[in-house]
């Protein structure tokens, strides 16, 4: 798998949106990106995931650059329940392959 | 929403000592998981399960690990003789197509303490 690279912390402002950076400049033409987020002691939450084109859901939006090599999750309207650490896993998709967490970045919302 | 649910919350046990670990996943699910977490540390990947057989395993997988998906709703996590550093939060987690349209549903965690 690709190895990733994302901040260690980000504040961002309740109600503002909160843009988590990733770069994966190695990522190869058949991995996807994945967001992840675990909430202090809870198990990790997937939130969305995808290849080259932008994606949204009810949880967040994904941003990936044409070239791959970088991507952004956007949380249009933060709030305090969001603060959690975020993991961006690029990964081939489908099969029985584990995940690869790395640090990720903790995301602090601010009242 | 669907859950996977794992048993006991919390465990204690005395090293040497067997434990089992358990998890119902999510019914329709078809590929299994179990991680850990060390306390302040990574979520690392031990194992996964498809076809009632262990797919991927990683080195922290060693022989004093077992799964089992015994009775086609439960999978369990066997460690045969814990250790002191065995101590950490174990994510069951279960996915339908293994992330093809939807990513892993993780449970609440079991927090394994070995005294």
């Amino acid at each position: 798998d690709a190895k990733t690279t994302q901040p260690t912390s980000m504040d961002c402002a309740e109600g503002r949106a909160a843009n988590l950076p990733c770069n994966h400049s190695t990522i190869s033409g058949n991995e996807y990106v994945y967001w992840y987020r675990q909430i202090h002691s809870q198990g990790p939450q997937y939130i969305i995931h995808g290849l080259k084109n932008n994606e949204t859901n009810e949880m967040a939006s994904l941003i990936i650059t044409e070239d791959r090599k970088s991507s952004t999750l956007i949380l249009p309207h933060a709030t305090l329940r969001d603060t959690a650490v975020y993991y961006c896993i690029v990964r081939v998709v489908g099969g029985a392959d584990g995940l690869t967490f790395g640090k990720g970045t903790h995301l602090i919302i601010q009242p | 929403e669907p859950e996977v649910t794992q048993t006991p919350s919390h465990q204690v046990t005395q090293m040497g000592q067997e434990v089992i670990l358990r998890c119902v996943p999510i019914s329709n699910h078809l590929y299994f998981y179990w991680y850990r977490q060390i306390l302040g540390q990574k979520v690392e990947f031990l194992v996964s399960f498809y076809n009632n057989e262990i797919s991927e395993k990683s080195e922290i997988f060693d022989d004093q690990f077992s799964v089992e998906r015994p009775d086609g709703s439960n999978f369990t996590l066997k460690i045969r003789s814990t250790k002191l550093e065995d101590s950490a939060m174990y994510f069951c987690a279960s996915s339908v197509d293994g992330q093809v349209n939807y990513g892993y549903t993780f449970g609440s965690g079991t927090r394994l303490t070995v005294v």
